[in-house]
Parts: structure tokens; C-alpha cells; sequence
């Protein structure tokens, strides 16, 4: 069965501190990995995607890789600000126009 | 570009009747478009995708009799939850796919459905 797993659930920072969001997944024969945001009560904000072919990819304060071998992406966020706050989701695409979420990772930064 | 809208945005509709929501890819053709649904708290779970002009794949345990899908044309797939009841509330997102190889989806905002 394919899965994505994001740990932690929830997770509080104060405001300025660098953070790490992860997401593993079980299927190595992966697409692409693409990295949402989403506010409450609110659709997905695209955030970063990434090809099966790349390693990384970056938009300013956010840099998100991927592992194919180990069956991992990480979401690193720098200098974290309380607009940061949101539920991030990664959703990985195995072909076949299927593409599987997460439950995602709650952040609240604090002000 | 890529912008993709959802209307409505938000409808409280009595049990028993139907509802329709409608997507569409606003600067692009999307030849897939895909059907979520969200409970709160909650992750996305695909309802079915669409193909235009063909009929719509549904994924395990998501009834096709419910849950219409109409994908008439490039830009314009619709959603039609029929005969609602209460359980069916929930926040409905769809997305769209273009022909590139990146095969990214572009979301929509999402529309909340609320059945009393």
C-alpha cells in the first residue's frame, strides 16, 4: 500500500527559529514530491515541487529535498515567521495521474 | 499562470438534495482534472479523476452514483453531489493537470459543502 507518513503532527517554534518538516513515503518508483501550504478553512498553496530526477529545490526561505532511496523528502524552513503558521502537506505522484497526501504537519510560529 | 477556481466557494444545501460544484482552469487547458475531498483535520483524499471526454475514475469506496463528475471541456469540471445527506459535508477541492511533463497539479480554493 502506498503511504505517506509526515511527522511531527504539530509543531510550535518561536518566531526567527530554523525548522525541518519530514515526509517519507513507501513507493521508490516516485514522480515527483510536491510540498503544499494551507491555511485554515483554505485550498493548498503550492510550495516547491520536485522532479524524481532533482535532489533539491529552493524558494526563499523554503528548501525542500528529496531521497529516492530512503523514501524521504524534508521541508527545511528558514527564519521562521508567524505568517509561517499553516498545515504543510507533501503529496508524492507514482504515475498513473495518482497522487497521495500526507496528513500534514500543523506549525504555529510565535510571535 | 495556472490558476485554477472553484465555485462555489461555500453552500449549505438541506439533505436531500443535489449540489454542483464547478472547476475551472482559468489560463490553461487541463486535459486530467482531479476531485478531493477533506474532512477537518484531516488530509486530501482523491475522489476520482477526470479525463475530458471520458468517463471519470473513481478510487475504492467513493460511490460514482453520488458523486457525479462531468469533465465537458478543457477548462471546466463539475461535481455533482446528488441526493446529499449530512455525512457528505465536507471541504471539496479539485485540481488540475496540464500536459507538461512535470505533470504538477494546480489547486483550487476549495469549496465547503455543509448538508443540514
Amino acid at each position: 500500500k502506498q503511504e505517506v507518513t509526515q511527522i511531527p503532527a504539530a509543531l510550535s517554534v518561536p518566531e526567527g527559529e530554523n525548522l525541518v518538516l519530514n515526509c517519507s513515503f513507501t513507493d521508490s518508483a516516485i514522480y515527483n514530491l510536491q510540498w503544499f501550504r494551507q491555511d485554515p478553512g483554505k485550498g493548498l498553496t503550492s510550495l516547491l515541487l520536485i522532479q524524481s530526477s532533482q535532489r533539491e529545490q529552493t524558494s526563499g526561505r523554503l528548501n525542500a529535498s528529496l531521497d529516492k532511496s530512503s523514501g524521504r523528502s524534508t521541508l527545511y524552513i528558514a527564519a521562521s515567521q508567524p505568517g509561517d503558521s499553516a498545515t504543510y502537506l507533501c503529496a508524492m505522484y507514482t504515475g498513473g495521474f495518482k497522487t497521495i497526501f500526507g496528513a500534514g504537519t500543523r506549525l504555529f510560529v510565535k510571535a | 499562470g495556472a490558476v485554477v477556481s472553484q465555485h462555489p466557494s461555500w453552500v449549505i444545501c438541506k439533505s436531500g438534495t443535489s449540489v454542483k460544484i464547478e472547476c475551472r482552469s482559468l489560463d490553461f487547458q487541463a486535459t486530467t482534472m482531479f476531485w478531493y475531498r477533506q474532512f477537518p483535520k484531516q488530509s486530501l483524499m482523491l475522489m476520482a479523476t477526470s479525463n475530458e471526454g471520458s468517463k471519470a475514475t473513481y478510487e475504492q469506496g467513493v460511490e460514482k452514483d453520488k458523486f457525479l463528475i462531468n469533465h465537458a471541456s478543457l477548462t471546466l469540471s463539475t461535481l455533482t453531489v446528488t441526493s446529499a445527506h449530512p455525512e457528505d459535508s465536507s471541504f471539496y477541492i479539485c485540481s488540475a493537470s496540464k500536459t507538461s511533463p512535470s505533470y504538477e497539479q494546480y489547486f483550487g480554493p476549495g469549496t465547503r459543502l455543509t448538508v443540514t
